[in-house]
């Protein structure tokens, strides 16, 4: 089965740039979503198709998506970004969908 | 606004059966496939199970298949889960999310509240 790998943990200071890999099997040859989920809360979408940006999410949070590597990238990084994200795929070969196993970001 | 309300979680014996129901609301429910994600106690994300919006199409993941059962009634705006021969391991919050479109491959714009279901004796 297909399978996504993000690192669990990633830390950043106020104001810097976070960025959250999501690594696969040439997961650039898929459409990739992020989510970003607070503590209690259910998940938000922050990024679809690799790229979009759905209304309300700051242009802060951007996408991209190539080779065996799909990217979240945060800039100017806020305390209210500390979250747990997700990526998450369609496998078209197994029909299942796919999450990757999250990443906590923490801002220091 | 466009919502999801999720019910009928709550506690139920190993082996037994429960039905949580997604009521959703602000949008015309059968134009977009839903699904059912659910989260464990202090972990990551699941996918359970996805269905089309006229049913036509419907996908589980390999944990449930054969126990669960993914419906909906587009008359009702209403998702439903059926989960028979339960785990302790399928102890989770059960979040319903609205994709997108009618493509599976789209993501989720819009999710429940989610509701607990604990399975213990």
């Amino acid at each position: 089965s297909y399978v996504l790998t993000q690192p669990p943990s990633v830390s950043v200071a106020p104001g810097k740039t976070a960025r959250i890999t999501c690594g696969g099997n040439d997961v650039g040859d898929k459409s990739v979503h992020w989510y970003q989920q607070r503590p209690g809360q259910a998940p938000v979408l922050v990024i679809y198709y690799d790229s979009g940006r759905p209304s309300g999410i700051p242009e802060r949070f951007s996408g991209s998506n190539s080779g065996n590597t799909a990217t979240l990238t945060i800039y100017r990084v806020e305390a209210g970004d500390e979250a747990d994200y997700y990526c998450q795929v369609w496998d078209s070969d197994s029909d299942h969908l796919v999450f990757g196993g999250g990443t906590l970001l923490t801002v220091l | 606004e466009v919502q999801l309300l999720e019910s009928g979680g709550g506690l139920v014996q190993p082996g037994g059966s429960l039905r949580l129901s997604c009521t959703a609301s602000e949008f015309t429910f059968s134009n977009y496939a839903m699904t059912w994600v659910r989260q464990a106690p202090g972990k990551g994300l699941e996918w359970v199970s996805a269905i089309s919006g006229r049913s036509d199409n419907i996908y589980y993941g390999d944990s449930v298949k054969g126990r669960f059962r993914i419906s909906r009634d587009n008359s009702k705006n209403t998702l439903y889960l059926q989960m028979n021969s339960l785990r302790a391991e399928d102890t989770a919050v059960y979040y319903c999310a609205k994709v997108r479109s009618n493509f599976l491959t789209d993501a989720f714009d819009i999710w429940g509240q989610g509701t607990m279901v604990t399975v213990s004796s």
